[in-house]
């Protein structure tokens, strides 16, 4: 069983450019976190979702970022137009359906390193 | 609302001397607790966790964490430290109904030869 996949693991944009990070959860996960990691800060909580549905998306800043999570597909994070202080690690983790018996773990993917030039 | 906090943001200890690391929560009900190891350019991998029942819990890699409720913590400790032990390592607590889990900013540990 495949673990969490993210791609790319590096990604460089320059100021202004879009940026698409992609997840693709474990097997049979429904649920999908996004994180961000700044050095010193520890991992902050950006948005949570499940197919098709965005069921919190309290940590995510309020403009240029959005995430969907399709029917099919991998879960998309998406930075419009992205800044200096864009530049981050951002984590996906996915976890299985509550009535699973671990719904409470988080499995996480490598992480997508994102710089900003 | 929840929170963590890791004391400690960079621990050395001496191979084969004991590994503490501290974490204390603050959660409004029953929290689900759990820690994590990341390596250098890597995911987070969960360690051990805490749900219910036993408040010691085991997990891998020879660690394990004690739920103390009255002091609010859960602190990680390992009896003897291999150099394969120099990580980053996060606590983080999950009191919410749908599985929000809340992490602490983190511990480097350190292992010295």
């Amino acid at each position: 069983n495949a673990g969490v996949m993210q791609n790319p693991r590096h990604l460089v944009r320059r100021r202004g450019q879009e940026a698409r990070l992609r997840c693709s959860p474990m097997k049979g996960h429904s649920h999908v976190y996004w994180y961000r990691q700044l050095p010193e800060e520890g991992l902050k909580f950006m948005v949570y979702l499940q197919k098709e549905n965005i069921i919190d998306e309290s940590g995510m800043p309020k403009e240029r970022f959005s995430a969907e999570f399709p029917k099919e597909g991998p879960s998309i994070l998406r930075i419009q137009q992205v800044v200096r202080g864009d530049s981050a690690a951002y984590f996906c983790a996915s976890s299985p359906p509550r009535l699973a018996g671990k719904a409470f773990e988080q499995y996480f993917g490598p992480g997508t390193r994102l710089t900003v030039t | 609302a929840q929170s963590v906090t890791q004391l400690g943001s960079h621990v050395s200890v001496s191979e084969g001397a004991l590994v503490l690391l501290r974490c204390n929560y603050s959660s409004s009900v029953p929290p689900y607790l759990f820690w994590y190891v990341q390596y250098p350019n890597q995911g987070l991998q969960l360690l051990l966790k805490y749900t219910t029942g036993a408040t010691l819990v085991k997990g891998i890699n020879g660690f394990e964490a004690e739920f103390k409720k009255s002091e609010t913590s859960f602190h990680l400790t390992k009896p003897s430290a291999h150099m394969s032990d120099a990580a980053e390592y996060f606590c983080a607590v999950n009191s919410g109904g749908y599985q929000k889990v809340t992490f602490g900013i983190g511990t480097k540990l350190q292992v010295i030869p």
